[in-house]
């Protein structure tokens, strides 16, 4: 158990809805990460927020929004969802933000599998 | 550009016996890590082993080490005395940048197969 809890596991939802993915990250780490793990594209990195700050953004769709909370959890907001958005949703935690010459291994969640019908 | 690259994309070892998972990276910057991450079939994550651009010494961590051949960007995994439970996915991943932020980039995978 990597202490980083994830809701929901699984996630059906049809073409054109939204949907909320949560994370908590492990106790004292500040740092979340939102990774898409999808056949097609591999695992890729969305987005990063350390301490309630969006610190780095990747290949995330305008359609896709995070947030980090002051309790330091974190919800992937998706919306208009589209058939190939179906994919493994990661959220991974560090203790620090990412830091020159400074490289933390990150902590993953168990996932969230959302297929969009 | 930062790229991973694993060229295997399956490989088939026998039960307790030594196997080399490749993994080749490139980046311009001269402080980065690497990491390797194990993905069973249930799917999460798991963090294996560590390696920084600085460091001396190649990774170890029980029955995982880290071949680290700067010259030839080379980070590969080794597993000695594998068992079943090793069979899964496993991912080459590296941070760097002198704006490091900590974000991962990953390889394509080598799905690993452990034969009684």
């Amino acid at each position: 158990d990597s202490g980083v809890t994830q809701t929901p596991k699984h996630l059906i939802t049809a073409t054109g809805q939204r949907v909320t993915l949560r994370c908590s990250p492990r106790s004292g780490d500040l740092s979340v990460y939102w990774y898409q793990q999808s056949l097609d594209q591999g695992l890729q990195f969305l987005i990063q927020y350390y301490n309630g700050e969006e610190r780095a953004k990747g290949n995330i769709l305008e359609r896709f929004s995070a947030q980090q909370f002051p309790d330091l959890h974190s919800e992937l907001n998706l919306s208009s969802l589209e058939l190939g958005d179906s994919a493994l949703y990661f959220c991974a935690s560090s203790p620090r933000p990412g830091l020159p010459g400074s490289f933390d291994e990150q902590y993953f969640g168990p996932g969230t599998r959302l297929t969009v019908t | 550009a930062q790229k991973i690259t694993q060229t295997q994309p399956g490989m088939f070892v026998q039960e307790k016996e030594a196997v080399t998972l490749d993994c080749t990276y490139d980046t311009s910057d001269p402080s980065y890590g690497l990491f390797w991450y194990k993905q069973p079939s249930s799917g999460e994550m798991i963090f294996l082993i560590y390696q920084g651009s600085y460091d001396q010494q190649n990774a170890t961590e029980g029955r995982y080490s880290l071949n680290f051949q700067k010259a030839r960007k080379s980070a590969n995994l080794v597993i000695s005395a594998s068992q079943l439970g090793d069979s899964a996915m496993y991912f080459c991943a590296m941070s760097s940048g002198s704006g490091n932020t900590g974000k991962l980039i990953f390889g394509q995978g080598t799905t690993l197969q452990v034969k009684p």
